[in-house]
Formats: structure tokens, C-alpha cells, sequence
């Protein structure tokens, strides 16, 4: 079975610094990985996704992330934080086997410092 | 349409009541979910429906019903619920379940249980 570990529940930041959330997976198979975010009462967007090609993944509002297999990571990054990007952000696992299956991790709340 | 509605955004019922919550894709969607989240924790995922039939139960209690009329709906039944139930209740679709694709969620039900 796939599991997600973020490693840090709370990254605080200044306004305008670079900004990296941590996600390691685990599974036997090959895996679709996802960045999604949460504003505050929302439901979650998108931000990227990792399915194949490419382990260098650009994402909506700046965000990117590299697929790195023998690591078993997909660090998300961004050069320049703005207040707008404060919410948690969660990474998320799915397998080939059973692609409807998404699987969460425990999230990271990004926060903005002016 | 890129949108998945919930409906009712705000849910308050009494152990006894029975409720439903709602849920409506007209993406084309072929696969469907609901996914509780309790407050600061991971979206958890409960039911998944794949062309119309339930495919995944993550061991959800039975005072849960799911429910997919056709394949653009989806419900949740609720019956009998304890204070411990109240949480955002999401809902997602995504293509066809083998295919790896994005789930897209709506804003969520929050429901209270008194």
C-alpha cells in the first residue's frame, strides 16, 4: 500500500523568500503523484501533478516540483512567496494499480511573514 | 464546466436526523468520491465509485450511505450520526479510474453533529 509523509506541519516564510515543503512516498508499484492547496474553508485545487516524462513539474501560480525516484520524493518549490500563497498544502500518492485510490499526506501549513 | 458542487455548504443535525449531502460533476467524470476531513488533518478517503458502482470502501460505519444515481450524482446519506462524524465532507471526480488523472474536489459540506 502507498503512504505520504510530509515532514514539516508548519513552514513559516517571509514575503519574497524561495520556499521548499517536503513529500516522501512510499510503494511498491509505480506511483501519480499531486501537490494540491487549501485556502482557508475551501476544497482543494490542483497546484501540479507528476504522471510520467519529465520529473521536473511546473504547476499554476508559480509552483513547481522534481519527481525524484530513487529518493522516493517530490519537493515542492517556489522562488518567491507572496501572502496570497498562505494555506496548507498537501501532497498526495496514487498507484498504477488503483489509480482512484489517492492517498493524502498530513499537510504543511505555509505561512507568509510581510 | 471544470466544477464539482456540493450542496448544502453548511449541514447542522441531531443524532437521530437523517440527511443527505449532495454532489454534481458534469465533467464526464467516471469515477467518484467522498473524503472526510476533521479540522488541521488530511482529506481521508471513504467511498470511491467507478462507473456507477462503489469500488472502494475504506471500512466507513454504516451510518454512512453512499449513493450514485447516475453519473453525474452523488450522495451521502446520513443516519444515526454521532458528535465525533462532525467534519468537511468533500467530494471529487475524476476520468475513468485507470488513468491516473487528477481528482477534482468541491468546496466541501460542513456538517455539525449535536
Amino acid at each position: 500500500a502507498q503512504s505520504v509523509t510530509q515532514l514539516d506541519s508548519q513552514v513559516p516564510v517571509f514575503e519574497e523568500a524561495p520556499v521548499e515543503l517536503r513529500c516522501n512516498y512510499s510503494s511498491s508499484v509505480s506511483v501519480y503523484l499531486f501537490w494540491y492547496v487549501q485556502y482557508p474553508n475551501q476544497g482543494l485545487q490542483l497546484l501540479l501533478k507528476y504522471l510520467s516524462g519529465s520529473t521536473l513539474v511546473k504547476g499554476i501560480n508559480g509552483f513547481e516540483a522534481e519527481f525524484n525516484k530513487s529518493q522516493t520524493s517530490f519537493h515542492l518549490r517556489k522562488p518567491s512567496v507572496h501572502i496570497s500563497d498562505t494555506a496548507e498544502y498537501f501532497c498526495a500518492v496514487s498507484e498504477y494499480s488503483s489509480a482512484s485510490k489517492i492517498i493524502f499526506g498530513s499537510g504543511t501549513r505555509l505561512s507568509i511573514r510581510p | 464546466d471544470t466544477e464539482v458542487t456540493q450542496t448544502p455548504k453548511h449541514l447542522v443535525m441531531g443524532m437521530t436526523n437523517k440527511k443527505s449531502l449532495k454532489c454534481e460533476q458534469h465533467m464526464g467524470h467516471r469515477a467518484m468520491y467522498w473524503y472526510k476531513q476533521k479540522a488541521k488533518k488530511p482529506p481521508e478517503l471513504m467511498f470511491v465509485y467507478s462507473y456507477e458502482k462503489l469500488s472502494i470502501n475504506e471500512s466507513v460505519p454504516s451510518r454512512f450511505s453512499p449513493e450514485c444515481p447516475n453519473s453525474s450524482l452523488l450522495n451521502l446519506h446520513l443516519h444515526a450520526l454521532q458528535p465525533e462524524d462532525s467534519a468537511l465532507y468533500l467530494c471529487a471526480s475524476s476520468q475513468a479510474s485507470s488513468s491516473g488523472t487528477e481528482a477534482f474536489f468541491g468546496q466541501g459540506t460542513r456538517l455539525t453533529v449535536v
